[in-house]
């Protein structure tokens, strides 16, 4: 079965650094998303990307924050400047339709220090 | 705008016994889209169902069941006949059918404990 990959799987940076999370859709989906899910907390909707563009964002993807998908196959988010509460687990996902499933990848967990 | 509540924040069960997770969601879509997903200890999402609105028939997948109620917006999952393995925490979600964005909008997610 396709599955969305996301690498690396945790990811420790110094607060201020930036950091890349990778993910790469399965290849015939259409809808590219990113969430965000705080240690105990609900999952959280940042970003959806659709047409090579973003479609929404939330108010938490700020400046900070930029999506690519640069080659066709990955997408990565891209976080300029770390803070302390950006720790938090990352998840990618893709719909082929946007509405008949999402296949989730298997997250990163992002730890800022 | 669009809504999702799980009022239970945690269950604590003994193994076999039948337990209930609720889900009520807000909407003014007309054709929208609901799920559940489970997430272990291990952190992952796993996808359990997906319900459209204008699919009100109740589903049966092994000891897992989930009703549909389009009249009190409820979606709410049962588990017969628990297992130590259930213990997760379960998201209900929503997804409308608009635009070109189609995000999920989730529950504070409800953490299930399964006791042997």
């Amino acid at each position: 079965e396709p599955e969305v990959t996301q690498t690396p799987s945790h990811q420790v940076t110094q607060m201020g650094q930036e950091v890349i999370l990778r993910c790469v859709p399965i290849s015939n989906h259409l809808y590219f998303y990113w969430y965000r899910q705080i240690l105990g907390q609900k999952v959280e909707f940042l970003v959806s990307f659709y047409n090579n563009e973003i479609s929404e964002k939330s108010e938490i993807f700020d400046d900070q924050f930029s999506v690519e998908r640069p080659d066709g196959s990955n997408f990565t988010l891209k976080i300029r400047s770390t803070k302390l509460e950006d720790s938090a687990m990352y998840f990618c996902a893709s719909s082929e339709s946007g509405v008949y499933g999402y296949t989730f990848g298997s997250g990163t967990r992002l730890t800022v220090v | 705008a669009q809504k999702v509540t799980q009022a239970q924040t945690e269950i604590s069960v003994v193994e076999k016994e039948d337990v209930t997770l609720d889900c009520v969601y807000e909407t003014r879509d007309t054709t929208y889209y609901l799920f559940w997903y489970k997430q272990p200890p291990s952190g992952e999402l796993v996808f359990l169902i997906r319900r459209n609105s204008f699919d009100e028939q109740n589903e049966i997948s092994g000891r897992y069941s989930w009703n549909f109620q389009k009249s009190t917006s409820s979606f709410n999952f049962t588990i017969t006949a628990s297992q130590v393995v259930d213990s997760a925490v379960y998201f209900c979600a929503l997804s409308s059918n608009a635009g070109n964005n189609r995000k999920l909008i989730w529950g504070l997610g409800t953490s299930l404990a399964v006791n042997p």
